[in-house]
């Protein structure tokens, strides 16, 4: 089934750690994003990419690298983890052209102690 | 830049209408669309845009109007499973991801 997964679904790790969120997604969509979102609050864009080899920065952007190498994998990774990292990351994917609306993936809830 | 603002909050009961507003502020503009999250999940797509005038899914429609850079969602015959947080995006032009607003909460009592 067509999908795009996020790993891991928790994550609780120290300040000052090196952190990569995994995205895939299934659907062979060029364009995938990373939004960050704290509960009950507005989506953040933090990085974009509409294609392989391509990337480009959100407003949160400061904090996080991004690669795509290949179609379908889009990781997030934060080079120093701190407490104001704590949220919940999500990843989406979309078919060229604005019509179709992005699929998020399910999240990954990131605490940073 | 982009700003978007709705409504925080709406309460309505079953089988009610409801509509959510959303005004924006943009330099330039693409298209406007909006998402369903229930506590916990992720965002689902429910419309899109792009033009003037209403669009219609369902139970579900949109509006737009570009000249008053506002438009709405419509949600009929209100369902408790339609409580949720609604969102308006903002397409600002083509090549550019989407920027949300921050979210109304709609609330469907019995």
């Amino acid at each position: 089934e067509a999908d795009i997964y996020q790993t891991p679904r928790y994550l609780v790790i120290g300040t000052g750690k090196k952190i990569t969120l995994e995205c895939s997604q299934t659907m062979g969509h060029d364009k995938m994003y990373w939004y960050q979102q704290d509960p009950g609050m507005e989506l953040h864009l933090i990085h974009y990419s509409y294609g392989v080899n391509s990337t480009e920065k959100g407003d949160l952007s400061s904090e996080s690298t991004v690669s795509r190498i290949r179609t379908e994998h889009f990781p997030l990774t934060l080079e120093s983890a701190r407490p104001s990292h704590t949220s919940q990351y999500l990843c989406a994917s979309s078919e060229e052209g604005p019509t179709y609306g992005y699929t998020f993936g399910s999240g990954t809830r990131l605490t940073v102690v | 830049g982009q700003s978007l603002e709705q409504p925080s909050e709406v309460t309505a009961v079953e089988g009610a209408i409801v509509q959510i507003n959303c005004t924006y502020q943009t330099s330039g503009f693409y298209g406007l669309s909006w998402y369903q999250q229930h506590d916990g999940g992720a965002p689902t797509f429910l419309s899109y845009n792009g033009l003037d005038g209403l669009e219609e899914t369902g139970r579900f429609s949109s509006f737009l109007s570009r000249s008053d850079s506002y438009g709405y969602l419509l949600l009929q015959e209100l369902q408790m499973k339609d409580s949720a947080s609604y969102f308006c995006a903002l397409g600002a032009q083509a090549g550019t991801a989407l920027i949300f607003g921050k979210g109304t909460t709609l609330s469907v009592s019995s």
